[in-house]
């Protein structure tokens, strides 16, 4: 298992604003991880944060409207920009094992956009 | 590129009632295979998982064998409980497959209500 934190779990915003998500995890890893999920669906994968590099991001997704941080190896930052309602969604990260590609998951952070 | 189907919900049972949520799977190479369970306002947690093929993941009444002939990860359990409605995810890792990351891609969720 492990013990991965979020800050902040919830919040409301205002649209045009930016809110940076916190993430710290147990252990050293090279490679966190930040999902979002929109209302009833599934998780989509934002962008790979590997320390000591830029985020690598998925498809859809740009470093512009989420900036990423990796400044050692236990902790990262999201940052959603220039927020819209289709920004309201949970954000997650997580961290994987190497050995058999296990990932943990923090608690989410819940975004409301008005 | 790799991904991950789901069968449609809501499934919805009486307590006791079997269990079974499909989970079909396309990748490269031999990913290991996941389902993550979300309940009602709570994070997503590991349920079970398997590495490789004819592996049988199991946790709390649940199981899920890793068939590679037919690329299927389903998860069973033979009597739910009104405790075990949730969202259930099954998951793969690209870990040991063609970008070989170790994200994780999800399908698109199954919600479980069990009655009482």
């Amino acid at each position: 298992s492990a013990v991965i934190s979020q800050k902040p779990s919830r919040d409301i915003c205002q649209r045009g604003t930016s809110l940076t998500i916190q993430c710290q995890v147990d252990s050293q890893v090279t490679m966190m991880f930040w999902y979002r999920q929109q209302p009833g669906q599934s998780l989509t994968l934002i962008a790979t944060a590997n320390q000591g590099s830029e985020a690598t991001y998925e498809s859809g997704f740009v470093i512009d409207k989420f900036p990423i941080s990796r400044p050692n190896l236990t902790f990262s930052t999201l940052t959603v920009s220039n927020m819209s309602p289709e920004d309201s969604s949970i954000y997650l990260c997580s961290k994987t094992e190497r050995q058999g590609g296990t990932q943990y998951f923090g608690p989410g952070t819940r975004l409301l956009v008005l | 590129g790799d991904s991950v189907t789901q069968m449609e919900g809501p499934v919805t049972l009486s307590e006791e009632a079997f269990l079974t949520i499909n989970c079909t799977y396309t990748a490269t190479g031999y990913p290991s295979l996941f389902w993550y369970v979300q309940y009602p306002g709570e994070g997503l947690q590991l349920l079970l998982k398997a590495t490789k093929a004819d592996d049988k993941g199991s946790n709390k009444g649940f199981e899920a064998t890793y068939r590679k002939e037919t690329t299927s990860f389903h998860l069973e359990k033979g009597s739910v409980q009104v405790s075990d409605s949730a969202v259930y995810f099954c998951a793969l890792s690209d870990l040991g497959g063609s970008s070989n990351t170790g994200k994780l891609i999800f399908g698109q969720g199954t919600t479980l209500q069990v009655k009482p």
